[in-house]
C-alpha cells in the first residue's frame, strides 16, 4: 500500500521559507501516471491545491497563490519538497502531500498532512 | 478566474437522501472537468469517493453516487448514515487530467 509522509518544521516565522518534504514508501514515485502534489487547508477552511510536479521534474503551479513556491524532486530518495518564500500568518495551514493519478483523474492516497504555523 | 462553488452546509435526515453539486462561477460543468469527490472528517485527511463524474473509489458504498444534473456535477448519498456526517469537497479540472485541479469550497453535510 502506498504510504505519503509529510515531514518538516511546524512553526517559521513570518517572511522566512517554508520548506516540507514528503517521503513515498510502499511503491515508486517514478512513473508517467502519476502527478505528486501538494494541498493545503487553512485552520477550518477548505483545501487549495498549490502546485505539482513529475517525476522528471517538471512542474505546475497554482496561480492563484501570486507567490513565490517551488516544488522539486528527488527520485532517489523517493521523497518531493515544497518550498514557500516569504511566508505570511495567511500560509498557516495543513500541508498536505498526495498522488494524483492522470488516468483517473484522481488524487488517490494523501498523506496525513502535517500543521506549520507562522509566527514570529 | 474560475471559481468552483459548493453549498456550504447541507442536513438530512437518516436513511434519507441528499445531493451536493459543484458549480463553476462561469460556464457549465461537464464530464470534461473530470468531477471527483472527496470526503473529509475533522482531523483526517480527504478520502476519495467519486472520480471521473461517476466511478467509485475502491470501499466506497454504494449509497455514494456521481453525476451531472444539469450544468452541475453532483453527488448523492442515499440512505445516509451518521458517519456521513462530513465535509465533502469536489474537484474539477479545467485543462484536461493533466491540468490544475481546482477544489470547491466544501459542504458540510449534518445527518439529524
Amino acid at each position: 500500500q502506498l504510504q505519503l509522509r509529510e515531514s518538516g518544521p511546524g512553526l517559521v516565522k513570518p517572511s522566512e521559507t517554508l520548506s516540507l518534504t514528503c517521503t513515498v514508501s510502499g511503491g515508486s514515485i517514478v512513473g508517467s501516471a502519476f502527478r505528486w502534489d501538494w494541498i493545503r487547508q487553512p485552520p477550518g477552511k477548505g483545501l487549495e491545491w498549490i502546485g505539482s510536479i513529475y517525476y522528471s521534474g517538471a512542474t505546475s503551479y497554482n496561480p492563484s497563490l501570486k507567490r513565490p513556491v517551488g516544488i522539486s524532486v528527488d527520485t532517489s530518495k523517493s521523497q518531493f519538497s515544497l518550498s514557500l518564500i516569504s511566508v505570511t500568518a495567511a500560509d498557516t495551514a495543513v500541508y498536505f502531500c498526495a498522488r494524483r493519478n492522470y488516468y483517473g483523474p484522481v488524487i488517490d492516497f494523501w498523506g496525513q498532512g502535517v500543521l506549520v504555523t507562522v509566527s514570529s | 478566474q474560475t471559481v468552483v462553488t459548493q453549498e456550504p452546509s447541507v442536513s438530512v435526515s437518516p436513511g434519507g437522501s441528499v445531493t451536493l453539486t459543484c458549480a463553476l462561477t462561469s460556464g457549465s460543468v461537464s464530464s470534461s472537468h473530470y468531477p471527483s469527490w472527496y470526503q473529509q472528517t475533522p482531523g483526517q485527511p480527504p478520502r476519495t469517493l467519486i472520480y471521473r463524474t461517476t466511478t467509485r473509489s475502491s470501499g466506497v458504498p454504494d449509497r455514494f453516487s456521481g453525476s451531472i444534473v444539469g450544468n452541475k456535477a453532483a453527488l448523492t448519498i442515499t440512505g445516509a448514515q451518521a458517519e456521513d456526517e462530513s465535509d465533502y469537497y469536489c474537484v474539477l479540472y479545467m485543462d484536461s487530467g493533466s491540468g490544475i485541479p481546482v477544489f470547491g469550497g466544501g459542504t458540510k453535510v449534518t445527518v439529524l
